[in-house]
Parts: C-alpha cells; sequence; structure tokens
C-alpha cells in the first residue's frame, strides 16, 4: 500500500462547478496535512494547510481532513479555468528526531475546469 | 521577500558524470529539504538539512548527497549519474516558526537530462 494516494484522474468539471479532490495516507502517526497545486512546468505551491479534523475554509478551497479514516479531501467551489493543474497531497511523517519531518506526496489528480 | 532559489535551472550530464545543484531557502528559514520529481514515481523525498545537519534522510542510494552551510544554503550532489537520475529536482525551505508544521515553500527546480 502506497503511504499517500489520490483518486486516480484526471478530473474533469465545468467552469462553476465543484471540484472534490481525494487523498488517503496509511501512517495514523501523520500530524499535517497539505494541498499543493502544481501547473505544467512550474514548482508545487502551497494552498492549503490542515492539521485537526474537520473543515477549513480558505477562498472557494476547504480543506477537510478524518485522522480516524485517514482521509483528506479538497474542495474548490465555483471551479475557474485558471484552476486547471495537477493538485498533490502531502502527508508530514514525523522525523527521526519527531521535529521537521519529510513530505510524502501521492501521485497527483490532474483537474481540468472547462469553460 | 525573496522566495526559494534554486541554481541552475537547467542541466544535461551524461552517464558517469557527477552534477552539484544549489539551493538558496527564503531568508531566515533554517531547514532545506530536496525532493526529486519524476513523471512515474512522482515527488520522492531525499533529505532535510537543519542547521547544517541531516536531520531526515529518504530513501535514495548513496549517490544522492547534500550538506548546509552556515547562512543555510544548501547544495545537492549526485554521483556517478545514471539516466533514471534525469527528473526535476525541487528545493523547499522552512523557517523555525514553521518547521514544526512542515510547512514548506518550494523553489522554481533544477531539471536535470543525463543522456
Amino acid at each position: 500500500q502506497k503511504e499517500v494516494e489520490q483518486n486516480s484522474g484526471p478530473l474533469s468539471v465545468p467552469e462553476g462547478a465543484i471540484a472534490s479532490l481525494n487523498c488517503t495516507y496509511s501512517d495514523r502517526g501523520s500530524q499535517s496535512f497539505f494541498w499543493y497545486r502544481q501547473y505544467s512546468g512550474k514548482s508545487p505551491e502551497l494552498i492549503m494547510s490542515i492539521y485537526s479534523n474537520g473543515d477549513k475554509e480558505d477562498g472557494r478551497f476547504t480543506a477537510q481532513l478524518n485522522k480516524a479514516s485517514q482521509y483528506v479531501s479538497l474542495l474548490i467551489r465555483d471551479s475557474q479555468p485558471s484552476d486547471s493543474a495537477t493538485y498533490l497531497c502531502a502527508v508530514n511523517l514525523k522525523g527521526v528526531y519527531n521535529q521537521g519531518g519529510k513530505l510524502i506526496f501521492g501521485q497527483g489528480t490532474e483537474l481540468s475546469v472547462k469553460p | 521577500k525573496a522566495g526559494v532559489t534554486q541554481t541552475p535551472r537547467y542541466l544535461i550530464k551524461t552517464r558517469g558524470q557527477q552534477v552539484t545543484l544549489s539551493c538558496s531557502p527564503i531568508s531566515g528559514h533554517r531547514s532545506v529539504s530536496w525532493y526529486q520529481q519524476t513523471p512515474g514515481q512522482g515527488l520522492q523525498f531525499l533529505f532535510e538539512y537543519f542547521s547544517e545537519t541531516q536531520r531526515n534522510k529518504g530513501n535514495f542510494p548513496g549517490r544522492f548527497s547534500g550538506r548546509q552551510f552556515s547562512n543555510s544554503r544548501s547544495e545537492m550532489n549526485v554521483s556517478t549519474l545514471e539516466l533514471g537520475d534525469s527528473a526535476l529536482y525541487l528545493c523547499a525551505s522552512s523557517s523555525d516558526r514553521t518547521v514544526a508544521k512542515n510547512i514548506q515553500y518550494f523553489g522554481a527546480g533544477t531539471r536535470l537530462s543525463v543522456l
């Protein structure tokens, strides 16, 4: 089982719709969860971080975390063509000294928003 | 505030050679992490440095090494290059304040092609 798994894409939604991206992780000790957006040929850009169960909203983006189910999701409301990108789920595994750590990424879900 | 700076942006090397990549973190950030991104394996963690010490390490062979200087700038070195080392190498930095939550900001990356 991969440490971080994302629903396979590509995901295509019409402009103005809600895009739903999902991610599961295997390490129950994980404490920090992130969503990055990566445009083709560019580096990942952090769009959301979440640390406790529940929802976290930032503009059109909502991250949801359920530690019991080991599940993280990202909702994008009112999707725009400019949201077309690959979305990467990342989970922080605590390092040896319980500091810092390393981000483990899912394979990414490619989102296409059609005008 | 300047972002994470990686140099060079592009590199072409031949098998058997070695290569050194450089990363300057965001001013004030002391944690620097390195990642390799390939189409097949996705984004994979290489290692993390904090205050000139390697704090965490991924599952890469010993040909991949790194170091960090007193000004937090970091270098990674790949010796005896193989065709499979062709990838986008990404550097990310974290501040002391956010390192516990591992919020990482990525540079633009160095694209390495091994012929």
